[in-house]
């Protein structure tokens, strides 16, 4: 693989179910980021992650949890889904937090919460 | 509070130039980023500007004013492959970025 990988590419959740979005990267990218982006709005950073073991809260971080064991993987979970959190989801990451480095994205995962 | 604008739609003909205009206003600044999306992907990176001035690219061009809080992204011989939306980042004081809704760019032949 090349560059970020997201799965699943999309889903149909029922509310109140527990749902985990995967992200992996293979660029030894130290930072990596939690964005959705809806209709009318820009992307809103969910969480971020600036290296392995550390993790911090972006502006719309309410109802979502990540973790990040390990430099490739920064998993995203929705602990109980609600409708308002059908968006798409889109995993980023730089090569280092604290500078202006470029983002890069994934491909996205388009969530459905019913 | 931290806000960036930019035009909702622009269309433009096939062979044209056309310029895609961002106001920023952010606590802290450390440079302003133009991304591409196709409809359905995700957002691809263009350009980045922190100096104040007009940074060329090939077809792209993006300027900054850092005393006007103003950018734009200057897109010359448009092809119809160029019909995307443009957005428009800027990076605070955090070095978070700050996220213009985006322009879609629709292009006629």
């Amino acid at each position: 693989i090349a560059g970020i990988t997201q799965a699943p590419t999309s889903q149909i959740l029922a509310a109140g179910r527990r749902m985990t979005l995967r992200c992996t990267q293979d660029m030894r990218h130290n930072a990596m980021y939690w964005y959705r982006q809806d209709l009318g709005l820009g992307l809103r950073l969910i969480h971020y992650s600036n290296t392995a073991g550390t993790t911090g809260k972006g502006e719309v971080p309410d109802g979502y949890s990540v973790s990040r064991a390990n430099t490739d993987d920064f998993p995203l979970t929705l602990a109980s889904a609600v409708p308002s959190q059908t968006s798409v989801y889109f995993c980023a990451s730089s090569d280092s937090a604290g500078v202006s480095d470029t983002q890069y994205f994934g491909p996205g995962t388009r969530l459905t919460v019913l | 509070g931290q806000n960036i604008d930019q035009p909702t739609e622009m269309t433009a003909t096939e062979g044209a130039i056309v310029q895609i205009n961002c106001t920023y206003q952010t606590s802290g600044f450390n440079g302003l980023f133009w991304y591409q999306q196709h409809a359905g992907e995700a957002p691809t990176f263009l350009s980045y500007n922190v100096l104040d001035g007009l940074e060329e690219k090939g077809r792209f061009s993006s300027f900054l004013s850092r005393s006007k809080g103003y950018s734009y992204l200057l897109l010359k011989e448009l092809q119809m492959k160029d019909s995307a939306s443009y957005l428009c980042a800027a990076m605070d004081s955090n070095y978070q970025l700050i996220w213009g809704a985006g322009t879609k760019l629709i292009i006629k032949p």
